[in-house]
């Protein structure tokens, strides 16, 4: 069956700091991968789609940056974290009609 | 793009009585429209999927039904229980194109 892991838990970074959040998938080959973050009583904000190695969709200027390496990880990326970059981050991997099947999220806080 | 409403106020209701969640669009009339449920802290979970073409979709205690001329689809769960408080997401969805998340709605079973 398909698994996706996703790391750290949660992180603490103050602002101006670098970020590395990594994704993997297990089970599956060629998924469609995503980056969402929700901030706190807020909706899930899609951030980065992938539909293959090196493909990277970008569905909000911003900050961040993303990078799919190899099939099955996914790396969301930045090189100056700001404040408003803080929230809960999520990845996903999508099945037959898109169904989303989601990572266990990274709690991030900048300070 | 899909505006999508969901009750921002917590649904309190008590144990083995019916919930029933609301997600109204207001844009373009998806090819399918999915429930999530998401608990504190954790990824959404997929639970059912609905198209179109379908007015209802069981799935053990959970119904949805989905009626494209209100633009509506609604979510219930029959003989609910303390364990099923949690937040719940729609998620409409044109085609083959990504789903967009409403803000969800809490449900509070109470014992």
């Amino acid at each position: 069956s398909q698994t996706i892991h996703q790391w750290p838990a949660t992180l603490v970074q103050p602002v101006g700091s670098p970020l590395s959040l990594e994704c993997t998938v297990e089970g599956t080959s060629n998924p469609n991968l995503y980056w969402y973050r929700q901030a706190a009583g807020r909706g899930l904000q899609l951030l980065f789609y992938s539909v293959g190695i090196g493909q990277i969709s970008s569905e909000v200027p911003q900050n961040l940056s993303a990078s799919r390496p190899q099939d099955r990880q996914f790396i969301l990326s930045s090189k100056k974290l700001l404040l408003s970059d803080s929230g809960f981050y999520l990845c996903a991997w999508g099945g037959q009609h898109e169904k989303l099947f989601f990572g266990s999220g990274t709690q991030l806080s900048v300070l | 793009s899909q505006k999508i409403e969901q009750n921002s106020e917590a649904l309190n209701i008590q144990e083995g009585k019916t919930a029933t969640l609301t997600c109204n669009y207001t844009n373009y009339s998806p090819a399918y429209l999915q429930w999530y449920r998401q608990d504190p802290g954790r990824g959404p979970v997929f639970l059912l999927l609905i198209r179109e073409n379908e007015k209802e979709k069981r799935k053990e205690r959970l119904k949805v039904t989905f009626d494209t001329t209100l633009k509506q689809s609604l979510f219930h769960i029959t003989a609910s229980q303390p364990a099923d408080s949690a937040t719940y997401l729609c998620a409409p969805q044109r085609g083959s194109y990504i789903p967009t998340f409403g803000r969800g709605t809490s449900l509070i079973v109470h014992p």
